[in-house]
């Protein structure tokens, strides 16, 4: 079946910006993490959702960053006034019930700030 | 007390050997630890993952060894494939928590052919 997806692959944007990072999730899972990864490092977590709610967003760095699942499908990361040091990868996972089962990743949104 | 410490940061192994990676945490609180294996430009996958209650797991050329009194555990890989090079990646994770990972730094595995 199909794995969990993330678009775009690829986004390129300035200083200052806004963008939105999408994630659709593996059908049925209930739990979706976000997670960031820069460049030889492993990822950090950002924030976890059990269904639409945020049960906890505690690895979001600061209030440029806030993310949504209205309908406890697909999320969408949103960063307002982009900076340099955003750039990162930025990486989805889903999981069946987020209660120790596997979560399996997307292969991330390559996200460059210049 | 959240960091998973994980080392060596690369590795080179021929074709054949065995791989060791080793991680070290400090929250005694952890009750789950995945291996996640990473080709460049893909996303994390799940290698193998070991729960706290026993101090082995093997599946198929991987194992994981589990210390729980000295807070480390390890990934072996045995007989060593040119296919295997790729980053690996230790985790930590509270089952009664939120169910997010804590990773570790990564560590780069060349195998030679």
């Amino acid at each position: 079946g199909a794995g969990v997806s993330q678009t775009p692959s690829n986004k390129v944007t300035e200083k200052g910006k806004y963008v939105e990072l999408r994630c659709d999730p593996i059908s049925g899972h209930t739990a979706l993490y976000w997670y960031r990864q820069s460049l030889g490092q492993g990822p950090e977590f950002l924030i976890y959702f059990q269904g639409t709610g945020a049960a906890d967003d505690s690895g979001l760095p600061n209030d440029r960053f806030f993310a949504v699942r209205p309908e406890g499908s697909v999320s969408t990361l949103k960063i307002q006034r982009t900076e340099r040091g955003d750039s990162a990868v930025y990486l989805c996972a889903s999981s069946l019930k987020g209660g120790g089962e596997t979560q399996y990743f997307g292969p991330g949104t390559r996200l460059l700030v210049l | 007390q959240q960091q998973v410490k994980q080392s060596p940061q690369s590795l080179i192994v021929q074709k054949g050997g065995i791989s060791i990676i080793n991680c070290a945490y400090e929250n005694t609180a952890f009750d789950y630890f995945p291996w996640y294996q990473q080709f460049p430009g893909k996303g994390p996958a799940l290698l193998i993952a070991i729960r706290p209650d026993v101090s082995e797991k093997k599946e198929g050329r991987f194992t994981i060894s589990f210390n729980k009194s000295a807070k480390q555990f390890s990934l072996h890989i045995m007989d060593s494939q040119p296919g295997d090079s790729a980053t690996y990646f230790c985790a930590a994770s509270l089952l009664s928590g939120t169910y997010k990972y804590i990773f570790g730094t990564g560590t780069r595995l060349k195998v030679l052919a």
